[in-house]
């Protein structure tokens, strides 16, 4: 079965531009969440879907990040435009819904990470 | 405020020697608590957690509500064992879906 799958794998732009993350979560997982790690920090929640629907967005930095999750498959990040602070690595992850009663022992499946680099 | 604290960036030890990775919460609720780790180039995977009081590659983990903490135990490490490990506490909400709050984690690097 394929995992948690995110593109690109690393990308490096210059400050201003914009960049856009993709992750394409376990099939048939509701819940697609997204994180991060800047340099030295912790990692920090960004925002959860479920489906299509922005479930919480209260990690998000400020408007210049927008996520979406059309369909209800897979997600986008984009960082428009982008500043040298957001340098960092984004994660995805996925996993179940509980009140459909399947197993859900609260472990989130993660993605490799996209690490940004913003010069 | 829901808060994961984990007080050493890095852990240096040598092979057969034993591991505390420590991990300190703050929460009011009832907490859930879960080891992940990220071997070299690998992903961030669920390494244990507290409610299934298991032994995963050796490593335990005791929640103790007492003194808040969550520590990651392993009476023998070997160099496989070297990673980053995070210390995460769950927040479940009604609507079907938890929300990870991640200590800075701890770099375990064994030493032959």
């Amino acid at each position: 079965e394929a995992g948690v799958t995110q593109f690109p794998s690393h990308s490096v732009i210059e400050k201003g531009q914009t960049v856009t993350l993709r992750c394409d979560p376990i099939s048939g997982h509701d819940n697609l969440y997204w994180y991060r790690r800047v340099m030295g920090k912790e990692i920090k929640f960004l925002l959860h879907f479920v489906k299509e629907s922005k479930q919480d967005e209260s990690g998000m930095p400020n408007n210049r990040f927008l996520a979406e999750r059309t369909g209800g498959t897979y997600s986008t990040l984009k960082v428009q435009p982008a500043e040298l602070e957001d340098s960092g690595v984004y994660f995805c992850a996925s996993s179940e819904d509980e009140r459909r009663g399947q197993s859900n022992t609260g472990e989130l499946f993660f993605g490799e990470g996209s690490r940004l680099t913003v010069l | 405020a829901q808060r994961v604290t984990q007080p050493e960036k890095l852990l240096s030890v040598f092979k057969g020697a034993p591991v505390e990775l420590k991990c300190n919460y703050s929460y009011s609720g009832s907490p859930e608590l879960f080891w992940y780790v990220q071997y070299s180039r690998q992903r961030l995977q669920l390494l244990l957690r507290h409610i299934s009081r298991e032994s995963i590659k050796g490593f335990t983990a005791d929640l103790n509500k007492g003194e808040t903490s969550f520590h990651l135990k392993k009476p023998f490490a070997q160099e496989e064992d070297s990673a980053m490990y995070y210390c995460a506490l769950s927040l479940m909400f009604s609507g079907g879906y938890n929300k990870l709050i991640f200590g800075a984690g701890t770099r375990l690097a064994v030493h032959p």
